[in-house]
């Protein structure tokens, strides 16, 4: 069945650095791709989305770019900041199964000061 | 204007009781996603609804649990005869016809 793999963490950066974090993913058919984010103790917010290959989402500073070649949707933003602190989720849904989103395993990401 | 709302928030029970959860989804949303979260990993679907009808459960652990949504809006959650594994948040989010979908804050839920 479909699934999304991300990289594990937790993830620590300095502020201002350059954060990437990898999603990839498979999948039967034409998924859309997402990024949700959940701060502390606050319930999932999506962050961006793509629909299709080559669709770049992007929200916030952050991006992915949707890469049906190497099946990847990975997360990145130029400078991070400690507000940026939060767990972030990779997800995939394909229509033809309702929409239902599977997700990654999560990425807690702490930024310092 | 009103987001998702789940209820209780927060819900311990002794192993062997029945549990409800609510979720009271954003007004005129066609579908609704119910989902289960244990601690350190990624939600993991359970079942979802277009108005009342269900249109999938294949993600239902076991037959301890079941969903409804008699009127097309309000949804419950039942789980019978609870046991420790089932402690985890429970998600759930609606949208409007496989547009995106808007979480509600979860509801914690804890066997003893």
């Amino acid at each position: 069945g479909d699934s999304v793999t991300q990289m594990e963490g937790p993830v620590t950066l300095s502020e201002e650095a350059f954060l990437t974090i990898n999603c990839t993913y498979t999948a039967t058919g034409y998924p859309s791709l997402f990024w949700y984010v959940q701060y502390p103790g606050e319930g999932l917010q999506l962050l961006l989305k793509a629909t299709k290959a080559d669709d770049k989402g992007s929200n916030k500073g952050f991006e992915a770019t949707y890469r049906k070649e190497t099946t990847s949707f990975h997360l990145e933003k130029g400078s991070v900041q400690v507000s940026d602190s939060a767990v972030y989720f990779c997800a995939l849904s394909d229509d033809n199964q309702g929409g239902k989103l599977i997700f990654g395993q999560g990425t807690e990401l702490s930024v310092k000061p | 204007g009103a987001g998702v709302s789940q209820s209780p928030r927060y819900k311990v029970t002794k192993r062997g009781q029945d549990v409800a959860l609510r979720c009271d989804p954003i007004s005129g949303h066609v579908s609704l996603y119910w989902y289960r979260q244990a601690l350190g990993q990624g939600p993991e679907f359970l079942t979802y609804f277009n108005y009342e009808a269900q249109q999938d459960k294949s993600g239902l652990p076991n037959d301890r649990f079941s969903a409804e949504r008699p009127e097309g809006s309000i949804s419950t959650l039942t789980i019978q005869r609870t046991e420790q594994r089932d402690s985890a948040m429970y998600r759930c989010a609606s949208s409007l016809a496989y547009g995106e979908q808007y979480f509600g804050p979860g509801t914690r839920l804890t066997v003893t």
